[in-house]
């Protein structure tokens, strides 16, 4: 039961170049997409997240994109650097339902390249 | 800043034992949770708490396991007795409300034996 799916498990890229790490989802209720990132042997980290009344959302390097009819959303960061190499998580939530609980998927580990 | 903070770090137990693994979520946060990650599998939900009570509880949060925030700052969670499949990373995480981002913990590692 894969409600939400990250399907590259792994991308590489140059520093000073852009990062895109993709997830997708099926359920409909989701209304609220987070990512997060998460280093080896620590809890994950949150970093950005967007609201299903909007398409953009941005902070600093990091921005997300959410295609609602596609059910896609993408996480771009622009300029990569080596310290943002780590395993990045797509979660998704309903705020129709009384817990808010987050469904994850699998993740994207990043690797930047000096 | 404020953070989730997890106790202990790691846990190794026999099989059969019981565990208690302990947070503190932020302190003015109202929504509490506890997600585990078994070994190159994804984090997946185990129990929200909100209110003083359970309010949604996965699959995996059979009568072995139970929650309580026993005083204004803890959350704890108790595995009665465990199995060697509870061997995972457990994280606590706690929300303050909509648009309900969760902020997690750096995770308690328990090994069954």
């Amino acid at each position: 039961d894969q409600q939400v799916k990250q399907n590259s498990p792994s991308l590489s890229v140059q520093e000073g170049r852009i990062s895109i790490l993709n997830c997708d989802y099926t359920n409909s209720m989701f209304d609220y997409f987070l990512w997060y990132k998460k280093y080896p042997a620590e809890g994950p980290t949150f970093l950005i997240s967007i609201s299903s009344i909007k398409d953009k959302n941005e902070d600093g390097r990091f921005t997300v994109f959410l295609n609602k009819s596609a059910k896609h959303l993408s996480l771009h960061i622009v300029p990569s650097q080596p310290g943002d190499s780590a395993v990045y998580f797509c979660a998704a939530s309903a705020s129709r339902s009384s817990n808010y609980k987050l469904t994850f998927g699998k993740g994207t580990l990043l690797t930047v390249n000096p | 800043e404020p953070e989730v903070t997890q106790t202990p770090s790691h846990q190794v137990t026999q099989m059969g034992q019981e565990v208690i693994l302990r947070c503190v979520p932020i302190s003015n946060h109202l929504y509490f949770y506890w997600y585990r990650q078994i070994l190159g599998q994804k984090v997946e939900f185990l129990v929200s708490f909100y209110n003083n009570e359970i309010s949604e509880k996965s699959e995996i949060f059979d009568d072995q396991f139970s929650v309580e925030r026993p005083d204004g700052s803890n959350f704890t969670l108790k595995i009665r007795s465990t199995k060697l499949e509870d061997s995972a990373m457990y994280f606590c995480a706690s929300g303050g409300g909509p648009p309900h981002t969760q902020y997690f913990g750096p995770g308690t590692r328990l090994t069954v034996l």
